[in-house]
């Protein structure tokens, strides 16, 4: 069964870091591409960044309101996911996603979402 | 960015009701589109991809139609489990674009 688990949010101050993880398992990690999400509470959802698997260099991409701030990564030994988040704003405030982007392009399986709260 | 518009934004309507949700993408996008089904407190969940491909494990009375830049998800019996809200999402080009969401409540 494909499981994708995050962890690492929780409120933080503005201008501070914090590294999201997603754990996953179920499914041969190291060939598939993560894409990571956000979704403010109470408002639509928003592609964040993603990496592709190390077939395709592993190379990463992000959404012009992160970029620069944010870096995701992959431990392909640990099947983990992570996103490191700097530079953290008000808006950066909403549950994160992790999700497995399938054979066919599309996010399959998305995991809990993590929560993170950016305020003084 | 490709812009995606759904309509209606909220729905209500009785069990065993045919229920659509329209979603209109601002260029064409050919059959690059998913729809997902949230419910509160849970993450998206996979319905249909490529306009009109069921995912496994999908009810069968879920479908998708369309292409280019007009696409429909229809509900043909509406069943309690039913009520959530309903996003598109392109994924014609790289940076994913959903629409707003389509609410659907019980009547």
């Amino acid at each position: 069964e494909v499981q994708l688990v995050e962890s690492g949010g929780g409120l933080v101050q503005p201008g501070r870091s914090l590294r999201l993880s997603c754990a996953a398992s179920g499914f041969a990690f190291s060939d598939y591409a993560m894409r990571w999400f956000r979704q403010a509470p109470g408002k639509g959802l928003e592609w964040v960044a993603f990496i592709r698997n190390k077939a395709y260099g592993g190379t990463t991409e992000y959404a012009a309101s992160v970029k620069g701030r944010f870096t995701v990564s992959r431990d392909d030994s640990k099947t983990i996911a992570y996103l490191q988040m700097n530079s953290l704003k008000n808006e950066d405030t909403a549950f994160y996603y992790c999700t497995r982007e399938g054979n066919d392009y599309v996010s399959d399986y998305w995991g809990q979402g993590t929560l993170v709260t950016v305020s003084s | 960015d490709i812009q995606m518009t759904q309509s209606p934004s909220t729905l209500s309507a009785s069990v065993g009701d045919r229920v659509t949700i329209t979603c209109r993408a601002s260029q064409s996008i050919s059959s690059w589109l998913a729809w997902y089904q949230q419910k509160p407190g849970n993450a998206p969940k996979l319905l249909i991809y490529k306009a009109s491909t069921l995912q496994s494990g999908v009810p069968s009375r879920f479908s998708g139609s369309g292409s280019g830049t007009e696409f429909t998800l229809t509900i043909s019996s509406l069943q309690p489990d039913d009520f959530a809200t309903y996003y598109c999402q392109q994924y014609h080009t790289f940076f994913r674009t959903f629409g707003q969401g389509t609410k659907v409540e019980i009547k």
